[in-house]
């Protein structure tokens, strides 16, 4: 499985635009980057997936370029809700490939009024 | 929207003692899992289970966790013999699909404390 680097954390204010970039230098062909959000004491929720350029869902937007060797998770106009955990993970889309998921420290994102 | 439930939300137990730990997944998902997680640590796989199997465990699951589907509707981890270091918050999660790029819904987790 690629390794993930991401920042351990960040700081932000309500209304700003927050981007959380990921780096997976030893992505492989067949692997997706799939972003999950986890509140204190609460299990990971599925924020959004992709493969390569530009997705966009009604939460984020992530933004993956030609080389696939890093994400960026962007979270627009963020509020103080939006202060979790934000996991980046990179998983093999194979019939032979368990749902295991592997999940890193994550970003710790506070975001201050 | 369907949601994973998880009971019971805290339970406290002697070292020692056996738990059974209960989730309903969302009823028309295939495959279910266990994860857990120790206070300020990251999310870690314990077992993935389809079709009244285990598919893939990690080394966390030893002899002293099992799995069981008991009817249609539950999925429960059951710990033996329950040690200090099982201490952590357990969530279930289950997905339509197998894959791991298959969207996993998690329930809201049952905290465990081992005294």
């Amino acid at each position: 499985l690629a390794k993930t680097t991401q920042p351990i954390s960040m700081d932000s204010y309500e209304g700003q635009e927050v981007n959380i970039t990921c780096s997976h230098n030893n992505i492989a062909t067949n692997d997706y980057i799939t972003w999950y959000q986890q509140f204190p004491s609460q299990g990971p929720r599925f924020i959004i997936q992709g493969y390569k350029t530009k997705v966009t869902n009604e939460v984020a937007s992530l933004f993956i370029p030609a080389d696939r060797k890093s994400s960026t998770l962007s979270l627009p106009r963020v509020s103080l809700s939006d202060t979790a955990v934000y996991y980046c993970l990179v998983q093999p889309h194979g019939s032979s490939n368990t749902g295991k998921l592997i999940f890193g420290q994550g970003t710790t994102l506070q975001v201050k009024p | 929207e369907p949601e994973v439930t998880q009971t019971p939300s805290h339970q406290v137990t002697q070292m020692g003692q056996e738990v059974i730990l209960r989730c309903v997944p969302i009823s028309n998902h295939l495959y279910f899992y266990w994860y857990r997680q120790i206070l300020g640590q990251k999310v870690e796989f314990l077992v993935s289970f389809y079709n009244n199997e285990i598919s893939e465990k990690s080394e966390i699951f030893d002899d002293q966790f099992s799995v069981e589907r008991p009817d249609g509707s539950n999925f429960t981890l059951k710990i033996r013999s329950t040690k200090l270091e099982d201490s952590a918050m357990y969530f279930c999660a289950s997905s339509e699909g197998g894959r791991a790029t298959e969207t996993q819904y998690f329930g809201p987790g049952t905290r465990l404390l081992v005294l």
